[in-house]
Formats: C-alpha cells, sequence, structure tokens
C-alpha cells in the first residue's frame, strides 16, 4: 500500500491567480495521476503525471491550465491557473504501487478549492 | 468515449437489509475495481476482479465481474450504519488508466 498527503487541504482563491497542490507519498509508486471530482460526483482523470516528462493530459484538459510536474517518483504537483469559479472542486492525486496494477490507486486526502 | 454507469444513483435502506449496486460499461473490460468513499473521505481501493464470471468476497461484501465482463455487481448483504458511502466502480481497459463510474451513494436507517 502506499500513504498520499496532499497541501494545502482546502484554499479560497481569487479567481485570475493560481495555486499549486503538492501529493507525497511515503513510498515508491509507479504511477501518479491527479482526478477532479465535483462535490457529488464521480471522479474525472485530469492528467497522469509522468516521472521527468511531460504529464498525459486527457480530453479537455490542457498543460497551459493544468501545469503538472513530477520530478521524482514520490513526489508531484499540479497548478491550477488563471482560476475561474468553474475550477471550484476537489483535486486529488493518486498512486499505484509496483506490486498493485493500474487498478489498485492509492488517493491522497484531496484538496478543496475555492475560487471567487 | 469509453463510458461507466452505475445504477441505482442512490439507495437508502433499512439497518440489516441487503444493498446492491450495479455497473455497466459501454465497452468491455480488462478488469475491473471497486472503491468505497465515506462522506467527506477519499475513495479507498475494496477489490479488483479480472476473470469473466469472477466472484469475490469480502466479509459481508460479494463483487461479480459479468460473463461478458462488460458489468459487474456489488452486494452487501444485512448493512451496517459503518457501511454508508458512495461505492464506485471503475473499469480498466487499457494499461494506462482507469475510469470511474458514476457510483451510488448509500444511506443507511439505524
Amino acid at each position: 500500500s502506499a500513504v498520499i498527503s496532499q497541501k494545502p487541504s482546502r484554499d479560497i482563491c481569487q479567481r485570475g491567480t493560481s495555486l499549486t497542490i503538492q501529493c507525497q507519498v511515503d513510498s515508491q509508486v509507479t504511477m501518479m495521476f491527479w482526478y477532479r471530482q465535483q462535490p457529488g460526483q464521480s471522479l474525472t482523470l485530469i492528467a497522469t503525471a509522468n516521472q521527468g516528462s511531460e504529464a498525459t493530459y486527457e480530453s479537455g484538459f490542457v498543460i497551459d491550465k493544468f501545469p503538472i510536474s513530477r520530478p521524482n517518483l514520490t513526489f508531484s504537483t499540479l497548478t491550477v491557473s488563471n482560476m475561474s469559479p468553474e475550477d471550484s472542486s476537489i483535486y486529488l492525486c493518486s498512486a499505484t504501487t509496483p506490486t498493485g496494477g493500474i487498478g489498485e490507486q492509492y488517493f491522497g486526502p484531496g484538496t478543496r478549492l475555492t475560487v471567487t | 468515449g469509453q463510458q461507466v454507469m452505475q445504477i441505482p444513483q442512490y439507495q437508502h435502506v433499512q439497518e440489516g437489509e441487503d444493498f446492491t449496486t450495479y455497473c455497466n460499461s459501454s465497452t468491455t473490460l480488462s478488469n475491473i475495481q471497486w472503491y468505497k468513499q465515506r462522506p467527506g473521505g477519499h475513495p479507498v481501493f475494496l477489490i479488483q476482479l479480472v476473470k469473466s464470471g469472477e466472484v469475490k468476497k469480502q466479509k459481508r461484501l460479494t463483487f461479480q465481474f459479468g460473463e461478458a465482463k462488460k458489468n459487474s455487481s456489488l452486494h452487501i448483504t444485512a448493512t451496517q450504519t459503518t457501511d454508508v458511502g458512495t461505492y464506485f466502480c471503475a473499469g480498466g481497459s487499457s494499461a494506462s488508466k482507469i475510469i470511474f463510474g458514476s457510483g451510488t451513494r448509500l444511506s443507511i436507517r439505524p
């Protein structure tokens, strides 16, 4: 298994600003992902964070809006840029372990973002 | 694109009653996973099914993967208040990601 921490846990930001969310895993993992979840809704995959290279983004998400870094195996950041109220959501990072496979993902506690 | 739907969207049961949620994919899956998310919490991995027709049990929870690998179900016997939360299935059709279902929110009357 893997224990994942995220910070900040929540933030209230003004429109037009940017916020960087950090995700730290306590052990080496293979894949890391960033999801968005509206309250009461399902999880939508934003991108796969690739170590040492550009993230792989899902349809509807672009690097200019959601730049992602993964400088090593256990750490990743997601930046929400030029925020608007529509970006208000919970942002979750997840990771897979070498033995668990793609389906067995461990999630961080999430970052609750409110944009005013 | 691939879609994973769950029914029902909500289920409210009396404690002690059984509960079932169904998951249907628009495409054939390589595997399926089930997650539980408590209110205010994050998703927690429960189980993965890989084989066609596979059935797995975890105490009061029974998970099934359909023969055609396009549907799955989670059945909880004799629900308890600790079962409250949203149950998500997640389907994998590639080696690089999984798609989460729409979720079923379970609430329980003590």
